[in-house]
């Protein structure tokens, strides 16, 4: 499956951060979300070949690497307190949609 | 671009009872859909998918859910609720144009009395 680290931060106003992600086995597509408490996941961006394929409304300061493992990474440069969310990172085969995306468990980040 | 309507932030059922979470999209071309479901401090599970193949999708734990065009509806139904089925659904479309970019609704807060 897809693994997360870690599962639990806790960071200070204008600090970085950086998320992991391992994708499923097979999969060459990561996409990262944010989730705010009580609401829906927020499509952030996504990665195919080491390189960003689409992004949504997030701000420049939200970045990202993929890995010629299929590992990613997810970047926050200074935190605000509004970034406290739960980050998911899902991996998906590409041209094939419907197969699905597997979630990881995600990254509880705290913005103090 | 897509969206996803899930109507009802919360629904309540009694054990044994018929759940029925709705969700109505909108999108301008032949969506993908899927229904998740999330358990307190955990990721999402994928419950079903509707790939353009059978109108009504049979997933894990019971779950089914009908894409009905003429409504552009895809609700999720059980017939008979338990208490392991309490959490979070949330309901995703997926389009071509977007590449693999999921847009989710707000979620179904789905409580099962006993």
């Amino acid at each position: 499956g897809v693994t997360q680290s870690p599962t639990h931060l806790i960071k200070t106003r204008g600090q970085q951060v950086t998320l992991r992600c391992s994708s499923q086995s097979g999969h060459n597509t990561v996409s990262w979300y944010q989730q705010a408490l009580g609401q829906g996941p927020q499509f952030i961006f996504q990665y195919y070949r080491e390189e960003e394929n689409g992004r949504g409304n997030f701000p420049p300061r939200f970045s990202g690497l993929q890995f010629p493992n299929d590992s990613s990474e997810l970047n926050v440069n200074a935190l605000e307190l509004d970034d406290s969310a739960l980050y998911l990172c899902a991996s998906s085969l590409a041209g094939h949609t419907g197969y699905g995306y597997t979630f990881g468990s995600g990254t509880r980040l705290t913005v103090v | 671009a897509q969206s996803v309507t899930q109507l009802g932030s919360h629904v309540s059922v009694s054990e044994g009872a018929l759940v029925l979470l709705r969700c109505n999209y909108s999108s301008s071309v032949p969506p993908y859909l899927f229904w998740y479901v999330q358990y307190p401090n955990q990721g999402l599970q994928l419950l079903l998918k509707y790939t353009s193949a059978a109108t009504l999708v049979k997933g894990i734990n019971g779950f089914e859910a009908e894409f009905k065009k003429s409504e552009t509806s895809f609700h999720l139904t059980k017939p008979s609720a338990h208490m392991s089925d309490a959490a979070e659904y949330f309901c995703a479309v997926s389009v071509g144009t977007s590449g693999s970019r999921l847009t989710f609704g707000e979620g179904t807060q789905l409580t099962v009395n006993p």
